[in-house]
This record gives C-alpha cells, structure tokens and sequence, in this order.
C-alpha cells in the first residue's frame, strides 16, 4: 500500500543554516507529492508540491523534487529564519492522502 | 474570506455519549476529508468524500461515521466515543479536478473521559 516516511525530529538549527527533510514513498501508480507546514495552534498549510517525476517545487525559498528513482520528495531551504519555526509534513495522493509523521523544526537566533 | 470552519473547536466528553464535529467550506470544492493527529503518528485520514453522496473509508473509520448531503458540509460523526479516540481532528477540502491541494480547518481538540 502507499506510505510516507519522513526524517525524525525534532530538528533545531540556527538562523541562516541549511535545512534538509528527508522524505521517502511507496506508492502504486504516479502520486502527486506535497509538503504541509503546520504553525502552533494552526491547522496545515501547503508549502510546496509536484505532481510527477522531476518536477521541482518551490515556495517561500523552501524546494523539494520529485525523484522517481529514489521515491523522495526531500524538503530544502537554503538559509533558514526564525519564522520557520514549524512542524512540516511530507504528503502523497490519489484520491486518498497518505501524510508522514511531522518534522518538528525550531529556528534560533 | 475562502474557509474551512469547524465547530466545536474544544470538545470534553465521557465514553459513550454521541457527539458531532461539524464541517463547512464555501469555497466550493467537491472533496472534503477528515484526518485524525496523534503524537507520532502524524494525520491518519478517517474518511473522504469525493461529491455529494460519495464517501469512502480511509486508513481509520473504525468508531466514525460521516455523511455528505450537501457539497458545503461533511460532519464527523462518534456513535459511541471511546478514550481511544481522544485526538485533534481535522477537516480538509480540495479540488477534486486535481484533488492538489488540500484546505485546513483549525482543527477541533476532542478529550474522551
């Protein structure tokens, strides 16, 4: 069946640094893939998503492709801010969603 | 302003009383979802429904029900709450062309006594 693993948290890092979430699939078939970001208190946003192999997405410095070969939808950003400071999801889709068990990311000055 | 809203948002009861999560979106969308999130374990999605009429189980129905007889609403239903289903819920729309991405409501915070 289809399934979402993601890199254990929490991750803490400081400002500027580089940021890598590993994500990796199963799947039957040619899901689309998402990364969620989910603020305290909120519910979950979309970040970023693909919906086939080597497409790259990006959104608010934040990027991840979609990697066939692999199966992983890796989350990156270049140099991390405070207001990062979030717990983020890996995703994959058909008419069901099948969400990973959340990055937690602390962001300090 | 393009919403989902969800009704309670705090919820305390004792096992076995029937209670509903009400959900409703107005931005049109015909797939509508609910999800459960529980320490460790990420959203488990508990069921969909693609259109009026049409749901479907997810990865957690046991102890839920729903029904869509309006595209706006999709209520959760608990015939019989049970400790065990003391989580944070979430109702979720989309898009069904694409079924992409994915609207949040604010969650609703359920403690089964």
């Amino acid at each position: 069946g289809n399934s979402v693993t993601q890199m254990e948290g929490p991750v803490t890092l400081s400002e500027e640094a580089f940021l890598t979430i590993n994500c990796t699939y199963t799947a039957t078939g040619y899901p689309s893939l998402f990364w969620y970001v989910q603020y305290p208190g909120e519910g979950l946003q979309l970040l970023l998503k693909a919906t086939k192999a080597d497409d790259k997405g990006s959104n608010k410095g934040f990027e991840a492709t979609y990697r066939k070969e692999t199966t992983s939808f890796h989350l990156e950003k270049g140099s991390v801010q405070v207001s990062d400071s979030a717990v983020y999801f890996c995703a994959l889709s058909g008419a069901q969603f099948y969400f990973g068990t959340g990055t937690s990311l602390t962001v300090i000055p | 302003e393009a919403q989902v809203t969800q009704n309670p948002r705090y919820l305390i009861t004792v096992t076995g009383k029937k209670l509903t999560v009400t959900c409703s979106q107005n931005m049109n969308h015909e797939y509508m979802s609910w999800y459960r999130q529980d320490p460790g374990l990420g959203l488990r999605q508990i069921y969909y429904s693609m259109n009026v009429e049409v749901t479907d189980k997810g990865d957690v129905p046991e102890g839920y029900k729903v029904s869509r007889k309006e595209k706006r609403n999709f209520p959760l239903i608990l015939e019989s709450p049970s400790p065990n289903q003391t989580s944070l819920y979430f109702c979720a729309s989309g898009d069904s062309h694409s079924y992409n991405e994915q609207f949040f409501g604010p969650g609703t915070r359920l403690t089964v006594l």
